[in-house]
């Protein structure tokens, strides 16, 4: 079975602090993506990547950032969290475009 | 623009009935179609993908793909109140073939 874990479950931080989510897949997928899902709003894709180092924007990039320095890591940073930061983010993989994705468990954000 | 529409519900049927969701999407470029199952608080979970025209069929779920009228469709036999949740449709889409969900429909299956 593919799985797909992200580093935390639930995480309280402080606005303006630097905010690192990361999500580790097992299954040598070759792209990994990450959403941010609001009720009323659905997913929304922030930031996608399809090989090391390799990065694409989203619908929704500005105040994030992401890096992929191994092929199974794929890092959300916060730059500068703000209020509006606050929601549900979700990582998935996929071993190629067109083809299906798979889920981290989610990790619901709260920036006070 | 690359869209995927659902009905937001919630769509309420009784136990043993068939639920019918329904989603349709903007590009005709689209060649694969799945659709996930999400419980509240938890991540999206998959439970059918189709590529083909027609239904295709996987114990209590179908799927039926319509791509001349860009529409795919889940149906639920036999609902149980443990498939009360809500199931997103997803069309990856675009050049890149990024996979693009719809809004998702709130389904509740009461005893």
């Amino acid at each position: 079975d593919v799985k797909v874990t992200q580093s935390s479950r639930y995480l309280v931080k402080r606005t303006g602090e630097k905010v690192f989510l990361e999500c580790v897949q097992d299954m040598d997928h070759e792209n990994m993506f990450w959403y941010r899902q609001d009720p009323g709003l659905g997913l929304r894709l922030i930031y996608f990547s399809y090989d090391v180092k390799m990065k694409e924007k989203g619908d929704i990039p500005e105040g994030y950032s992401v890096s992929r320095e191994k092929k199974e890591r794929f890092s959300l940073i916060l730059e500068s969290a703000s209020t509006n930061q606050t929601s549900m983010y979700l990582c998935a993989s996929s071993f190629r475009l067109n083809t299906e994705a798979f889920f981290g468990q989610g990790t619901r954000l709260t920036v006070v | 623009q690359k869209e995927v529409e659902q009905n937001s519900g919630p769509l309420s049927v009784p136990e043993g009935a068939i639920a019918s969701l329904n989603c349709t999407y903007s590009d005709r470029g689209s060649q694969s179609f799945f659709w996930y199952r999400q419980y509240s608080g938890k991540s999206p979970e998959l439970i059918m993908s189709i590529y083909s025209n027609g239904d295709k069929e996987d114990g209590r779920f179908t799927a039926q793909l319509n791509k001349a009228s860009q529409y795919v469709s889940l149906l639920i036999r036999d609902s149980q109140p443990s498939d009360s949740a809500t199931y997103l449709c997803a069309v990856p889409s675009g050049g890149s073939y990024i996979p693009t969900f719809g809004r998702g429909t709130s389904l509740i299956v009461h005893p």
